[in-house]
């Protein structure tokens, strides 16, 4: 268990609709990542936080996506009149940037399906 | 850019060893991580490696050369339940050291 929890797990939704996941990390994360996740495929970035500041969001896949992390505690990552295309995993995952190795914790992931 | 390889799928017997090779290509290469992710699951750390050389975690070891852009992850006394997938992802200096993530690599175990 990494700490690192998320919410849904699960989300089906209609097209044209909007969705919105959680992700709280564990305190020590000061860092936050976003990724998307196909079949077959590796994690893909989305976007990520240091503390509240969001310091990359260039590859957010439209402008249909977007993420905050107010209190830089617990994020939130919204996908707005929601396509089939967006059918994927979402993870989320904490990192400790003050450590040595960088490492990202994985939260267990939303699964999302848009019908 | 950045081109990272892995075979897209592998097999092996349970009791065997097997290595996972991960071939990358890029700039600025700063650390490579192996990740385990089974079925359904979320990735979870196994390895970073930054120097060259082999770095050895119990069953798991896993091997970097930088001038050859190339790493390897070692599972031996193969179990049923090391079925997964792993993902080898770098990081880049100089910034943000956003990882980069592999497709991954499907390992099979049969018994």
């Amino acid at each position: 268990d990494t700490g690192v929890s998320q919410d849904p797990r699960h989300k089906i939704t209609k097209r044209g609709q909007n969705v919105t996941f959680r992700c709280d990390p564990i305190s020590e994360h000061n860092r936050l990542y976003w990724y998307r996740q196909t079949l077959g495929q590796g994690p893909e970035f989305l976007t990520y936080f240091q503390n509240e500041a969001q310091l990359e969001k260039s590859r957010l896949l439209s402008d249909r996506f977007s993420a905050e992390r107010p209190k830089g505690s617990f994020s939130t990552l919204e996908i707005q009149r929601t396509e089939q295309g967006d059918s994927a995993m979402y993870l989320c995952a904490g990192e400790n940037s003050r450590g040595f190795t960088d490492t990202q914790y994985f939260g267990p992931g939303t699964r999302l399906t848009v019908l | 850019g950045q081109n990272i390889d892995q075979p897209t799928e592998m097999t092996a017997t349970e009791g065997a060893i097997v290595q996972i090779n991960c071939t990358y290509q890029t700039s600025g290469f700063n650390g490579l991580f192996w990740y385990q992710q089974h079925a359904g699951e979320a990735p979870t750390f196994l390895s970073y490696n930054v120097l060259d050389g082999l770095e050895e975690k119990g069953r798991f070891s896993s091997f970097l050369s930088r001038s050859k852009g190339y790493s390897y992850l070692l599972l031996k006394e193969l179990q049923m339940k090391d079925s997964a997938s792993y993902l080898c992802a770098l990081t880049r200096s100089g910034g943000s050291y956003i990882p980069t993530f592999g497709r991954g690599t499907s390992l099979i175990v049969h018994p």
